[in-house]
């Protein structure tokens, strides 16, 4: 099983619809948790970190649920400069000490 | 302008010949990475270093090598050991402590042997 398991989609979507995406993590020791926004052939970009309360920035919701183990992210009224693909990040503490574990990531279009 | 360069952006080489690609951040992060990601996969860690003068292996150091003489700098030498070159290598660095853990990339560095 992946430390850190998403989707791949691709999930495709109308302009102005409202999307989810779940992403599950293996190490109940994981500590922090951040979503990433990736674009065709460039670097990660930090979308959000994610807090135990779960956290809002304009139209981005992240969730945590501890207990099974996963985090959430939910675009609402989707813009087509959404299209990208969202990784999934977790900091959690393995034998050796904390590491970084990247998802592969979840593939989003938005369409006109 | 605060930030993480990384230069050059595309690199071609010929099989059997030693590069070294650079990465700078002026963001005074302790902590700094390189990743590799290969077409529709996920990032996966060569080599990080928390602080100056140390540097630890990542899940797939072998082929490469690093430095980290200043906290500025963490340059990748991709050695003709490394079977496979032809990637997207990516570096990061992240405050580190109380400052925080995420991390911030560079620009990347697209490198094709043949």
């Amino acid at each position: 099983r992946k430390e850190v398991e998403q989707d791949p989609g691709p999930f495709n979507v109308p302009e102005g619809a409202t999307v989810a995406f779940n992403c599950t993590y293996s190490n109940s020791a994981s500590q922090s948790f951040f979503w990433y926004r990736q674009d065709c052939r460039k670097e990660p970009k930090l979308l959000m970190s994610v807090y135990s309360s779960g956290n809002e920035d304009g139209r981005f919701t992240a969730q945590l649920n501890r207990a099974s183990q996963y985090i959430s992210l939910l675009i609402r009224d989707s813009k087509l400069s959404d299209s990208a693909t969202y990784l999934c990040v977790v900091r959690c503490l393995d034998t050796g000490g904390f590491k970084t574990i990247f998802g592969a990531g979840t593939r989003l279009f938005v369409k006109a | 302008d605060g930030g993480i360069t990384q230069s050059p952006k595309y690199l071609f080489r010929k099989e059997g010949q030693n590069v070294t690609l650079s990465c700078e951040q002026n963001l005074n992060h302790d902590a700094m990475y390189w990743y590799r990601q290969d077409p529709g996969q996920g990032l996966r860690l060569i080599y990080y270093s928390q602080i100056v003068n140390d540097f630890q292996k990542g899940d797939i150091a072998e082929g490469y090598s690093v430095s980290r003489e200043k906290k500025e700098s963490f340059p990748l030498t991709v050695t003709s050991a490394q079977k496979n070159p032809t990637a997207f290598y990516l570096c990061a660095s992240s405050p580190g402590g109380t400052g925080g853990y995420e991390q911030y990339f560079g620009p990347g560095t697209r490198l094709t042997v043949t």
